[in-house]
């Protein structure tokens, strides 16, 4: 079993639509980040939050703490959004990334 | 341009050579952290610098596998006597702000290098 596992793997939505992505982790954490992989490969870091929500234009993310779940939720979907999404997560002991698999979502138009 | 940049952006080698991959941090960022990306798979901690402190080689495959940072800046990343298994894309990422031992800040990734072992 993984220590981060996102779901879905893949997510398919159309334009406009409310969209949601999961996260659990099974370690203790002092902070989780969400990242956004274009086609091209670059990576751009979204949010790091370590309880709480934060927002920013369209994107929102949210942590629980005690359940060990965090979720990304897009507003108003666009295909711009299409990208994979990556959760990671840093332990409270050591310096690591530990990484999900990632979230391949294609906002059709 | 003020972001992390590295060098080269491709490389392809032929099994058994040595390769360097290079990474300039943003300005005044004192995290620098590698991890790598290999083809359909996720990503991969390898190795993280702090300031002075001794770097976390735990992700680190191998021993074929080093890393240095030099002034605490520029980072290298060597890899000896290449492996097919080593072909992936090679980030960096830096980061700021060091509280309490534990490192809080987002993470600004680079491009990325591409490796192709032959």
């Amino acid at each position: 079993k993984n220590e981060v596992e996102q779901s879905p793997q893949n997510l398919t939505a159309q334009e406009g639509e409310f969209i949601t992505i999961n996260c659990s982790y099974s370690v203790g954490i002092s902070a989780l980040h969400w990242l956004q992989q274009h086609p091209g490969g670059g990576i751009v870091s979204l949010f790091m939050l370590s309880s709480g929500k934060k927002k920013h234009g369209r994107l929102i993310a949210t942590i629980n703490i005690q359940e060990k779940h965090s979720s990304l939720h897009i507003t108003a979907s666009h295909p711009r959004d299409s990208a994979v999404y990556i959760c990671a997560v840093k332990e409270t002991s050591g310096s690591r990334l530990t990484f999900g698999e990632g979230t391949q979502l294609t906002v059709n138009p | 341009g003020a972001g992390v940049s590295q060098s080269p952006s491709n490389k392809v080698t032929e099994k058994g050579k040595d390769v360097e991959l290079r990474c300039d941090p943003i300005s005044g960022h004192t995290a620098l952290y590698w991890y790598r990306q290999s083809l359909g798979q996720g990503l991969e901690f390898l190795i993280y610098f702090q300031g002075n402190s001794a770097p976390d080689k735990s992700g680190l495959p191998s021993d074929r596998f080093s890393a240095e940072r030099t002034g605490g800046s520029v980072s290298t990343l060597t890899i000896q006597r290449t492996q097919q298994e080593d072909s992936a894309v090679y980030l960096c990422a830096s980061s700021n702000r060091w509280m309490g031992g534990v490192s809080y800040n987002e993470q600004f990734f680079g491009p990325g290098t591409r490796l192709t072992v032959l």
